[in-house]
C-alpha cells in the first residue's frame, strides 16, 4: 500500500506563475519530509525539507507547507522558471522504523512553459 | 559537498549474467541505500546498509543482493539478471536521519 502519494503525475505552469505540487501520506508517525527534484539521466537533487514540528519552511523561491491534520504537504515554487521543469518527488521518514530509510512518492512531472 | 559516485552511467547486459553495480561516497556516511526508479512507480528501496557488513532488505529485494566491505563502498549485485530488472538504479548515502540523503547520478541498466 502506497504510504506516500503524489496523485498528479504531471503539471504544466506558465513561466512566472506559481507551481504547487502536492503530496499526501497515510502514516501519522512520519516526522520528516523532503522534496527532491530530478532531471532525466541524473540522480535526484535535494530541494527542501520540513520537520513535523513546523508547518512551513522557505528557501528562496521554494516553500514547503505541512498540514499534519490532513496528512498533506505541498511545495510552492514562485516564480516558476523553465529550468524548474523536472520530476519532483516527495519523501517521508518514519522514526519508528529505527532506520534512516525514506518512503518516496511516485513523482510529479512539472513543465514550466516559456 | 557530498559526492556519491556510481561506477557506470549506462550498462547493457544479457539475461542470466551476474551484474555488479558499484557506489562510492566520500563523506564517511554510515548509511547507504540502493533504489530503482521506474516510470509511474517512483523510487523503490532495494537494500540499505547502516554499517560495514550490515545490510537490511528494502521493499523489493528479490533477485538482488548487496555487499558492504568498506564504509565508503556499497555494491548491488544482480545474481542472474532478468529483463524485468531493466531500470534506473540510484545509490544514496546519509550520515544522520534529519539530513537529506545524497544521490549519485544513477546507472541506466538494460538487460537484453
Amino acid at each position: 500500500d502506497q504510504q506516500v502519494k503524489q496523485n498528479s503525475p504531471s503539471l504544466s505552469v506558465q513561466e512566472g506563475r506559481i507551481s504547487i505540487l502536492n503530496c499526501d501520506y497515510t502514516n501519522s508517525m512520519f516526522d520528516y519530509f523532503l522534496w527532491y527534484k530530478k532531471y532525466p539521466a541524473e540522480g535526484p537533487t535535494f530541494l527542501i525539507s520540513i520537520s513535523s514540528i513546523k508547518d512551513k519552511n522557505e528557501d528562496g523561491r521554494f516553500t514547503v507547507f505541512l498540514n499534519k491534520s490532513a496528512k498533506h504537504l505541498s511545495l510552492h515554487i514562485v516564480p516558476s522558471q523553465p529550468g524548474d521543469s523536472a520530476v519532483y518527488f516527495c519523501a517521508a521518514s518514519d522514526p519508528t522504523s529505527g532506520t534512516y530509510k525514506y518512503i518516496f512518492g511516485t513523482g510529479t512531472r512539472l513543465k514550466v512553459l516559456a | 559537498d557530498v559526492k556519491v559516485t556510481q561506477s557506470s552511467r549506462y550498462l547493457v547486459k544479457r539475461t542470466g549474467e551476474k551484474v555488479f553495480l558499484e557506489c562510492v561516497q566520500d563523506m564517511d556516511h554510515e548509511n547507504m541505500f540502493w533504489y530503482r526508479q521506474d516510470p509511474g512507480l517512483g523510487l523503490r528501496l532495494i537494500y540499505f546498509s547502516y554499517d560495514v557488513k550490515m545490510k537490511e532488505k528494502g521493499d523489493i529485494p528479490e533477485g538482488y543482493s548487496v555487499s558492504r566491505e568498506k564504509k565508503e563502498r556499497f555494491s548491488l549485485i544482480l545474481e542472474s539478471a532478468s529483463t524485468n530488472q531493466t531500470s534506473m538504479y540510484l545509490c544514496a548515502s546519509t550520515g544522520f536521519r534529519d539530513q537529506p540523503q545524497h544521490f549519485g547520478d544513477g546507472t541506466r541498466l538494460s538487460i537484453l
